[in-house]
């Protein structure tokens, strides 16, 4: 399977553990992004990578929120403190480098976070 | 900041109608719009991705219009089947990098 993957499928924790997802993109994919989706909502913009590069992080992004891509290939979304409020659907997308479609964005399957 | 209204936010149709989801956003400086359906528990599956200067894409029998000045776009569906069924999405990139999504039209084909 050459798409996008996010590892694990479903998180349950509790209230104050920390978390940590990871997004492997399709491999010639230089853009990624995060999003986060509850339910009967779209998905809200979290950050973009181009590279290893952070280019752009939301406001919704408190700082108990952390995103890297060391070598510029997978990306980890870390959760620190975790409260019910981030429940969500945590989806990754990643866009190719060369026109035309370059700017066209491909999901994965999404985590599931559950903080009971 | 980029707003993006989608309506209806369900509907039900007999299974071979052909049927029209709306999507609008209120800035029209875009650099492009893609539709996406999503079935439930699931990511996103990219289904047409329309640059800014193009007013048009289809693929097979759906077909997806952009009217950047007035800030809408429709995605079309011919003959809808029961597999169309799902939850489709629109999503605008403003000029920077971040998109914007809409809350999405629930569609249910019945056979």
């Amino acid at each position: 399977d050459t798409g996008v993957s996010q590892d694990p499928r479903h998180k349950i924790t509790k209230r104050g553990q920390n978390v940590t997802f990871r997004c492997d993109p399709i491999s010639e994919h230089n853009r990624l992004y995060w999003y986060r989706q509850t339910l009967g909502q779209g998905p809200e913009f979290l950050t973009y990578f181009q590279n290893e590069a952070q280019l752009e992080k939301s406001r919704l992004l408190s700082d108990r929120f952390s995103a890297e891509r060391p070598k510029g290939s997978f990306s980890t979304l870390e959760i620190q403190r975790t409260e019910q409020g981030d429940s969500a659907m945590y989806l990754c997308a990643s866009s190719p480098p060369d026109r035309p479609s370059y700017n066209e964005q491909f999901f994965g399957p999404g985590t599931r976070l559950t903080v009971l | 900041k980029q707003e993006v209204t989608q309506i209806p936010a369900a509907l039900s149709v007999p299974e071979g109608e052909n049927l029209v989801l709306n999507c609008s956003f209120t800035d029209s400086a875009i650099y492009n719009l893609q539709w996406f359906r999503q079935d439930p528990g699931k990511g996103l599956t990219s289904l047409l991705l329309i640059q800014s200067s193009q007013r048009e894409q289809t693929s097979g029998r759906l077909n997806a219009s952009l009217d950047k000045s007035s800030g809408r776009s429709t995605l079309y569906i011919a003959a809808s089947q029961p597999g169309d069924s799902a939850t489709y999405l629109c999503a605008v990139r403003d000029t920077g990098n971040q998109f914007y999504f809409g809350t999405g039209t629930s569609l249910t084909v019945i056979p």
